[in-house]
């Protein structure tokens, strides 16, 4: 079966420090590709999206991602976080252009001043 | 923003109660979904609709029942609900079902 792997279910950073948050899927058609963040008590806001084109996207509130086919992943990155991405952070893949997307377990951000 | 409104945001019942979640969107969108998300649990997609037909449906417990009357409104009927379906219940909606999905911010339920 199709999956989606977010390995870590908490992150913890300093204030300013940089990020990389991993997401790994099982191997399939042309992945869609989507990161989502969910602050509390709010749903889940989409921060970018990989279609086609260049492996390398950016996102919303400094955020970028790249795709690696090879390893099959497509990490979340941000090179200085912010007291305020404090979150749940969402992988999300769908396999070719009829299939729903697959969420990640999610992992949770806790960032330190 | 979310452009995606679900009410109530709050909702306690007993398990012999009838209820029902609402949500509604206005992005024109064809799209729409329910997920249920626990504690420590992944997101469960529950029902999805494409063009006002149910075109998923996850194994999902008789005792809720969803509606989509139009392409705007999607409906979760609840009816002799356990304690175990205590959870945020989240609505979304998108152009197509591959694209990205907008949220809305969820109804809590606590069933007693």
């Amino acid at each position: 079966a199709q999956s989606v792997t977010q390995p870590d279910i908490h992150i913890t950073v300093s204030e300013g420090a940089s990020l990389e948050l991993r997401c790994n899927y099982s191997y399939g058609a042309t992945p869609y590709l989507f990161w989502y963040v969910q602050s509390p008590g709010q749903g889940l806001q989409l921060l970018l999206k990989y279609f086609s084109g260049d492996t390398l996207v950016q996102g919303i509130k400094g955020f970028e991602a790249e795709f690696k086919r090879s390893q099959s992943s497509f990490n979340l990155r941000k090179p200085s976080v912010h007291w305020s991405d404090a979150a749940e952070y969402f992988c999300a893949v769908a396999w070719g252009g009829s299939y729903i997307p697959t969420f990640g377990r999610g992992t949770s951000l806790i960032v330190h001043p | 923003e979310t452009g995606v409104t679900q009410t109530p945001r709050h909702l306690v019942m007993g398990m012999t109660n009838k209820k029902s979640l609402k949500c509604e969107q206005h992005l024109g969108h064809n799209a729409m979904y329910w997920y249920k998300q626990s504690a420590k649990k992944p997101l469960e997609l529950m029902f999805v609709y494409s063009l006002e037909e149910r075109v998923e449906n996850n194994s999902v417990p008789s005792r809720f029942s969803p509606e989509c009357p139009n392409s705007s409104h999607l409906f979760l009927h609840l009816h002799t609900l356990q304690p175990e379906d205590s959870a945020l219940y989240l609505c979304a909606s998108s152009q197509d079902i591959n694209q990205p999905q907008h949220f809305g911010d969820g109804t809590r339920l606590s069933i007693l």
